[in-house]
């Protein structure tokens, strides 16, 4: 079985400062990682995902997160935060064995401050 | 379509009354999930089709969900004799092809209020 988590609940930021949002998982085998990004009555909107290509994985809005085998831990991080980053952010975690669904961490809130 | 199109968006309803929920996949989408996320949570899985076939119905709470995507196409969640633990957004996602690496597209959801 997966699990994901993400830790901190609440993050908050300057405008212009350093985005860093945690997430941990565990798998039996070889996992696909995602992270997803939702604002208020939104669905979910994929930022970016691993599949087992390059470690370094470059998403839509500047966002990417670097996929560590040795920390189980997929971090998203961006260098430089907007006003507009502020949404809830998700970490997924699916494998090809078992259940394809996927399983998600309990959510970031990211808060930019002006 | 577009995207993945739910309704309704919102959804009250008495206790004990039943409800249904439509989800209205990418066209052409192989698999489809249904999710539910409770206030400040992530999603949780209920279930899963691929094309018209229900292969994983482990994540479903009790015998009072059901769910149905009888040509392959257009799903529908039902929730009989609904309770006020029931009350959360029911999320639809789908995606083009079998595989857990491929991207799952998500629908804005319904958000289910039981009183």
């Amino acid at each position: 079985a997966q699990s994901v988590t993400q830790l901190g609940s609440h993050v908050s930021v300057s405008e212009g400062a350093l985005v860093l949002l945690r997430c941990n998982y565990s798998s039996s085998v070889p996992p696909y990682l995602f992270w997803y990004v939702q604002y208020p009555n939104q669905g979910l909107q994929l930022l970016l995902k691993y599949t087992s290509a390059a470690t370094l994985v470059k998403g839509i809005n500047g966002f990417e997160a670097e996929f560590k085998k040795s920390e189980t831990s997929f971090h998203l991080t961006k260098p430089s935060a907007h006003m507009s980053d502020a949404a809830e952010y998700f970490c997924a975690v699916s494998m090809d064995t078992g259940r394809r669904a996927l399983t998600f961490g309990s959510g970031t809130r990211l808060q930019v401050q002006p | 379509g577009a995207g993945v199109s739910q309704s309704p968006r919102y959804k009250v309803a008495k206790r004990g009354q039943d409800v249904a929920l439509r989800c209205d996949p990418i066209s052409g989408h192989v698999s489809l999930f249904w999710y539910q996320q409770a206030l400040g949570q992530g999603p949780e899985f209920l279930t899963y089709f691929q094309n018209e076939a229900q292969l994983d119905k482990s994540g479903l709470p009790s015998d009072r969900f059901f769910a149905e995507r009888p040509e392959g196409s257009v799903s529908t969640l039902k929730i009989q004799r609904t309770q006020q633990e029931d009350s959360a957004v029911y999320l639809c996602a789908s995606s083009l092809e079998v595989g857990a690496k491929n991207i799952q597209y998500f629908g804005a959801g319904t958000r289910l209020s039981v009183l």
